[in-house]
C-alpha cells in the first residue's frame, strides 16, 4: 500500500532556479513529515521536516509547504545548486502506528551547471 | 560519534538460501528500523525494533524476519530467499520512541543483496 507517493520520477532544473519535488500522501492520520536526500552509495540524510500543525517550515535554501486539505506536500530548493542533485524521499509518520516511517518511491534531481 | 554500521556491505546469494545482515545503531540510539530499497518502490517499511521488541512491521512474508539484542544491535534474516529480493537493505536508528520529538531516522550505507 503506497500510502506516501512520489509521481515525478525524475526533475532536471538548471543552476541557481528553483526545484519544486511533489509529494502526495494518502493517510490522514499522518502527521509529521520528512524530507530525505540520498547520494548513491550513501544512505539517506534528513533534510528538513514539518509537522501537520504548520503549513510551512523554512530552513536555508530549503522550504517545506504542507497543505493538509489536499494531503500534499513539496519541498523547494532555492537557487538550486549542482551538489544538490540526489534522489529526495518523501516520509511521512503517525503517532496512531506507533510511528513507523513511510517512504515515497523518491524523486531523482539533476541540477545542470 | 560513529554512525550506524551496517554488515555486510555487499552480498550474493542464489536463490533458495537465507541470509543474516547486521546493524549497529548509533550509540544511545534504541530503536532501529529496517527498509527494502528498490528501484521505483522507494523505501518498503520492513519493521522496527525498540528496547528488544518488535514495535511496528510492514507488509512483507514471513520469510523476513528480525531481532535486537539488549545492545540494541539489531539483525534481520530473509530465509527461501528469491529473485524479488535482490535490492538494497537499509537500516536507520533513532534516539527517541516519538518520532514527532526527534524528527528524523539515521541510516547507515546499507546492505546490497543480489539473489542470483
Amino acid at each position: 500500500d503506497q500510502q506516501v507517493k512520489q509521481n515525478s520520477p525524475s526533475l532536471s532544473v538548471q543552476e541557481g532556479r528553483i526545484s519544486i519535488l511533489n509529494c502526495d500522501y494518502t493517510n490522514s492520520m499522518f502527521d509529521y513529515f520528512l524530507w530525505y536526500k540520498k547520494y548513491p552509495a550513501e544512505g539517506p540524510t534528513f533534510l528538513i521536516s514539518i509537522s501537520s500543525i504548520k503549513d510551512k517550515n523554512e530552513d536555508g535554501r530549503f522550504t517545506v509547504f504542507l497543505n493538509k486539505s489536499a494531503k500534499h506536500l513539496s519541498l523547494h530548493i532555492v537557487p538550486s545548486q549542482p551538489g544538490d542533485s540526489a534522489v529526495y524521499f518523501c516520509a511521512a509518520s503517525s503517532p496512531y502506528n506507533n510511528n513507523d516511517m513511510r517512504f515515497g518511491a523518491g524523486t531523482r534531481l539533476t541540477v545542470k551547471p | 560519534k560513529a554512525g550506524v554500521t551496517q554488515t555486510p556491505r555487499y552480498l550474493i546469494k542464489t536463490r533458495g538460501q537465507q541470509v543474516t545482515l547486521s546493524c549497529s545503531p548509533i550509540s544511545g540510539h534504541r530503536s532501529v528500523s529496517w527498509y527494502q530499497q528498490t528501484p521505483g518502490q522507494g523505501l518498503q517499511f520492513l519493521f522496527e525494533y525498540f528496547s528488544e521488541t518488535q514495535r511496528n512491521k510492514g507488509n512483507f512474508p514471513g520469510r523476513f524476519s528480525g531481532r535486537q539484542f539488549s545492545n540494541s544491535r539489531s539483525e534481520m534474516n530473509v530465509s527461501t530467499l528469491e529473485l524479488g529480493d535482490s535490492a538494497l537493505y537499509l537500516c536507520a536508528s533513532s534516539l527517541s520512541r516519538e518520532w514527532a520529538v526527534a524528527g528524523e531516522l539515521f541510516f547507515g550505507e546499507g546492505s546490497r543483496l543480489t539473489v542470483l
